[in-house]
């Protein structure tokens, strides 16, 4: 089965640029897989940031942006602050119906 | 108010079955393709299965096909897993998410989760 990788761990400064990325261990990440990004904090559900790619979440901040960068879907966050520090997941179509999520990134801002 | 709330889950003892429901309110429940996602507590996101929006596509993750049986009623705007020979494995919170698939909706919807414990 096809594993989808993410970073397990990342840091940025607060205000500074991060990418996360994902991936796939056989294969491309495209637009045509659909590719989420959602953030989670301890005792919440996760929160939808990234639809299909680029599409920002309502309510979303527009630091949050979504690509593809070369193979893989990327999730960038310019001028991070605090209240970003979290674990990122994406999620990735595999076609005929399923889905699959990435490990996950935790993200500290520091 | 756009929401979903799962119901359902609980203490239940290893090779029996449960059946967990999720109610959605407040949007066009027919616009969204469905889908239950799981997490053990403290690890990361499973997807589990999903159900188009009229219940004629189905997929399960390798982990619980034929174990697992994703179902949905428009009429009653409801989206149901039943879940047989559970396994300790299973433990975990179910997440109820749904997906706009048409043109007169957009983004995405998460429930707050239902906990399933399998366990002797």
């Amino acid at each position: 089965q096809t594993v989808v990788t993410q970073e397990p761990s990342l840091s940025v400064s607060p205000g500074g640029t991060v990418t996360l990325t994902c991936g796939l261990s056989s294969g491309s990440v495209s637009s045509s897989d659909h590719p989420g990004w959602f953030q989670q904090t301890p005792g919440q559900p996760p929160r939808t940031l990234i639809f299909s790619t680029r599409t920002r979440s309502s309510g979303v901040p527009d630091r949050f942006s979504g690509s593809i960068l070369g193979n893989k879907a990327a999730l960038t966050i310019t001028g991070a602050q605090a209240e970003d520090e979290s674990v990122y997941f994406c999620v990735v179509s595999m076609g005929s119906g399923t889905w699959v999520f990435g490990g996950g990134t935790r993200l500290t801002v520091l | 108010e756009m929401q979903l709330v799962e119901s359902g889950g609980g203490l239940v003892q290893p090779g029996r079955s449960l059946r967990l429901s999720c109610a959605a309110s407040g949007f066009s429940f027919d616009d969204f393709a469905m889908h239950w996602v799981r997490q053990v507590p403290g690890k990361g996101l499973e997807w589990v299965t999903g159900i188009n929006w009229n219940g004629d596509t189905k997929g399960y993750a390798d982990s619980v096909e034929g174990r697992f049986t994703i179902s949905r009623d428009n009429a009653k705007n409801s989206l149901y897993l039943e879940m047989t020979s559970l396994r300790v494995e299973d433990t975990a919170f179910f997440y109820c998410w749904a997906v706009c698939v048409s043109t007169t909706c957009s983004g995405d919807l998460w429930g707050q989760g239902t906990l399933v414990t399998v366990s002797s």
